[in-house]
């Protein structure tokens, strides 16, 4: 199946600072990227619906300025946390779906796990 | 905005036996499709299976098999034959077929414990 990579997979930052997560699809491109958080022991929750070449759709309550994402080509999108607090602290996921193909599944990232000391 | 249900938290299962796991959504559209998808421990997400809703024939992938209500918007996950491995959460989900962009909208999980 396609491979989405997520990177890192899990990182500690310090309060205040910003932290990037990378999503790259290895082997088709992906028109669309969605990134999810999850709590623990909790379903995805989605944030926002990146288009390559666009500003990314951010659900209600999502911080965009908090929550920086980028698509800039097809194949990447990233996530960038900006001024992080120990609230931000959760499981990031990044999924992509295969362009012209109703209803494909969707392909998920490692995942990445946020702690901000 | 379409929603999913997983009314139940946590199940148990003997191996090599039989578990289902429910499912509900809600939806006005008529054409979409629905996903299985499994978390284990290493938190990476692994699609089990999927199924049309304008395919009348549930999907079965090996041990895996789905029990799809269309008019009672119930899609059901039935493992046979339970092994050690098959122990994640598991995540049902809802994705519109209008167009390639939509978005996939979960369920809260059912955690499958397989007992030993």
């Amino acid at each position: 199946g396609a491979v989405v990579s997520q990177h890192p997979s899990r990182v500690i930052c310090k309060s205040g600072t910003s932290v990037k997560i990378e999503c790259r699809s290895l082997d088709f491109q992906a028109t669309t990227m969605f990134w999810y958080r999850q709590f623990p022991k909790q379903s995805l929750m989605l944030m926002a619906t990146s288009n390559e070449g666009s500003k990314a759709t951010y659900e209600q309550g999502v911080e965009k300025d908090k929550f920086l994402i980028n698509h800039a080509s097809l194949t990447l999108s990233t996530l960038t946390v900006t001024s992080a607090h120990p609230e931000d602290s959760s499981f990031y996921i990044c999924s992509a779906s295969f362009p012209g193909l109703k209803g494909t599944e969707a392909f998920f990232g490692q995942g990445t796990r946020l702690t901000v000391v | 905005a379409q929603t999913v249900t997983q009314s139940q938290p946590e199940m148990s299962v003997q191996e090599a036996e039989t578990v289902t796991l429910s499912c509900t959504y809600d939806t006005s559209e008529s054409d979409y499709y629905l996903f299985w998808y499994k978390q284990p421990p290493s938190r990476q997400m692994i699609l089990v299976i999927r199924q049309e809703a304008y395919k009348q024939q549930n999907a079965t992938e090996n041990r895996f098999s789905v029990n799809f209500q269309k008019a009672a918007k119930s899609f059901s996950l039935k493992i046979s034959d339970s092994q050690l491995g098959d122990a994640a959460m598991y995540f049902c989900a809802y994705r519109s077929a209008r167009n390639t962009g939509n978005q996939f909208y979960f369920g809260t999980g059912t955690s499958l414990t397989v007992i030993p």
